[in-house]
């Protein structure tokens, strides 16, 4: 079965440092999402994202994040000067069409850690 | 969105039926019922789906009564490994996704 993969499983960076989130959904899916968890809270919605334009993000998403399909197979968040609370789970995902009966399919997630 | 009700909690044992209530009396003509299933350190995993009556999948069922203000996700013969978090959400839209609290299965020897 096709899977959402995520790259690195696990990033370790310095507060005010850049990060890339990498993603590669699944092949025939048109709209991408990024949603974080903290830890022992719930998933939030980051942004959704469809050709090649973000189409909803909510109000965590400001002006430090930003997205894009850089290729035809990847998709990345990118945090430009991560603060200590940005420590989190980033998942992404993926659906077919945006509607309610094409389920998102997420990945297993990066874990990042600010220090 | 339709906001959602769900046990906080709940245990079980191994090789029982789980069945886990989630009330939606806002639920609008658009919207499908979703079921999730989130791991320690994993992303949510698509269990099942419905928008009436019954569905029923290599791994749950999920019954929708008339109203389709409630459903009820059913887990037969569950085993340690059932032991999650599981998301019942209500949308028309797949643009976001807004995620509650879930309930918490654990499920014991």
């Amino acid at each position: 079965e096709p899977e959402v993969t995520q790259t690195p499983s696990h990033q370790v960076t310095q507060m005010g440092q850049e990060v890339i989130l990498r993603c590669v959904p699944i092949s025939n899916h048109l709209y991408f999402y990024w949603y974080r968890q903290i830890l022992g809270q719930k998933v939030e919605f980051l942004v959704s994202f469809y050709n090649n334009e973000i189409s909803e993000k909510s109000e965590i998403f400001d002006d430090q994040f930003s997205v894009e399909r850089p290729d035809g197979s990847n998709f990345t968040l990118k945090i430009r000067s991560t603060k200590l609370e940005d420590s989190a789970m980033y998942f992404c995902a993926s659906s077919k069409i945006q509607d309610s009966n094409q389920p998102q399919h997420f990945g297993d997630g990066t874990r990042l850690s600010i220090l | 969105l339709a906001k959602t009700t769900q046990p906080i909690s709940m245990d079980s044992y191994e090789g029982q039926e789980v069945n886990i209530t989630c009330s939606h009396n806002n639920i609008a003509t658009n919207d499908y019922i979703t079921w999730y299933q989130q791991f320690p350190s994993q992303g949510p995993r698509f269990i099942i789906q419905g928008y009436k009556t019954k569905v029923t999948n290599e791994v749950a069922s999920l019954f929708i009564p008339a109203d389709r203000k409630s459903s009820t996700l059913s887990l037969p013969r569950v085993s340690l490994s059932d032991t999650a978090v599981y998301y019942c959400l209500v949308y028309s839209s797949a643009s976001k996704i807004i995620f509650g609290s879930g309930t918490r299965l654990s499920i014991r020897p």
